[in-house]
Order: C-alpha cells, then sequence, then structure tokens
C-alpha cells in the first residue's frame, strides 16, 4: 500500500495477557518510530529503528516492551504481561531515509492501533 | 520543562475565516525542525507543513502557513479560509539537532479545533 499500514486496528486483552502490535511501512523507507499517545495527549516517543537497527529504546516505559525489525521492513512492538495503563493508541511512523544532516524529513504516521486492557 | 507548548486545548472558527494556532518550543540545540500534524477523529497523523530554524522564510503549504519567529521561539499555525474538514486535532512537534541525533519528535499537547458552519 501506499501508506503506513498498523494492524489490529483495535485490540482488547485482559491485564496480564501478552500482546503483539504490527507495522508495516511505507516501502523503502529507512527510519521507523513507535510512538504511545494517551487519551487526550500527543504522541510520545518509544523507540526508533533504522533498517534492522534499534538505534534508541530510551521511550520504552518499561522492560515489558519490546520492539524488533528483524528485516527491516515490518516491525512488531510486543507488550509482556499488559497493564491497564498499557492502554493507549500505538502509532507507528515511517520516513524515507538516514539523518541527512537536515531536520526537514517528516514522519509519516499510520492509523495506530487502539489498545484496551480491562 | 515542556519543549513544546500549546497553549489552547480548543479553538472554534467560522468557516472561510483564518485561525491561529500557536505553538512555543523550547530548545537550545541551533540546529531543529518544527512539524505541524492534523489527527482527525479517524486517529491518522497527517503531516501538513514543516520549518527548519535556518529557513529564512516562513514555510507555505496551500491554505496552511508557519508564522516562525525564531526569537520568540514560536511557530504558529496558521489556517485559511478554514473548512468543515479542518475540524480535528492539531499537533505542533520539534526534531532537535541534525545528524545522527536527528529523529525522534517530540509533541506538544495538541489544539482541537473546530469549525463552525
Amino acid at each position: 500500500g501506499a501508506g503506513v499500514s498498523q494492524s489490529p486496528r483495535y485490540k482488547v486483552a485482559k491485564r496480564g495477557q501478552d500482546v503483539a502490535l504490527r507495522c508495516d511501512p511505507i516501502s523503502g523507507h529507512v527510519s521507523l518510530f513507535w510512538y504511545q499517545q494517551a487519551l487526550g495527549q500527543g504522541p510520545e516517543f518509544l523507540t526508533y529503528f533504522q533498517n534492522e537497527a534499534q538505534l534508541d529504546k530510551s521511550g520504552l516505559p518499561s522492560d515489558r516492551f519490546f520492539a524488533e525489525r528483524p528485516e527491516g521492513s515490518v516491525s512488531t512492538l510486543k507488550i509482556q504481561r499488559t497493564q491497564q495503563e498499557d492502554s493507549a493508541v500505538y502509532l507507528c511512523a515511517s520516513s524515507l531515509g538516514y539523518s541527512l544532516g537536515d531536520t526537514g524529513q517528516p514522519q509519516h504516521f499510520g492509523d495506530g492501533t487502539r489498545l484496551s486492557i480491562l | 520543562a515542556q519543549k513544546i507548548t500549546q497553549t489552547q486545548p480548543g479553538m472554534f472558527v467560522q468557516e472561510k475565516e483564518a485561525v491561529t494556532l500557536d505553538c512555543t518550543y523550547d530548545t537550545s540545540d541551533p540546529s531543529y525542525g518544527l512539524f505541524w500534524y492534523k489527527q482527525p477523529s479517524s486517529g491518522e497523523m497527517i503531516f501538513l507543513i514543516y520549518q527548519g530554524s535556518y529557513d529564512q522564510q516562513n514555510a507555505t503549504e496551500g491554505r496552511y502557513s508557519l508564522n516562525f519567529q525564531k526569537a520568540r521561539k514560536s511557530a504558529n499555525l496558521v489556517i485559511s479560509a478554514s473548512q468543515l474538514g479542518d475540524s480535528a486535532m492539531y499537533f505542533c512537534a520539534m526534531r532537535e539537532g541534525r545528524g545522527g541525533s536527528n529523529y525522534k519528535l517530540t509533541f506538544g499537547k495538541g489544539t482541537l479545533l473546530t469549525v463552525n458552519p
């Protein structure tokens, strides 16, 4: 497809269950990002990949959160032993290439996965 | 301190009128970029406009323009001739640095714009 694709669109899980969220970036985009957006807030950075390399995971809230992009394309965000505070929209974004010394490459976002933990 | 501040939780505008959404930022890095995104109720974040810290002129993209006042550290979004479809949440975001440090976005809390017919 032409844009960033995320699945599932909605996910409901019971507290303690593991969940996996998928992101399919725009074809050819080297950089991939995950953000968490709580209700009524702006997105907050979780982690960043350049191809298959996870270069920054400083935003992951705990060791229950794990992200991978094994072949440099599709990425999966996994949350183990989910808690109610994990309820949020998880946004994936991709951008064209490496940092080129300018700041202007926009990130293109998917529609997000709305995760609800009961 | 907040890196991005959007002081207007909500704004109302009449259809066909112009509206300004405020954004102030805080950074000590001389190289940075400022972005505005639109998020309709469907949830997708739509890129609108970009302004680089070294750009001499204010950015424009169709009905969107960015009023960039570097000394005041403000980057307000101006939407001209508002349309009903402009009703959405608007986020200001910043990316700091260049080279290897230049990647993640820091977002403000957003402004909910409602366009009235």
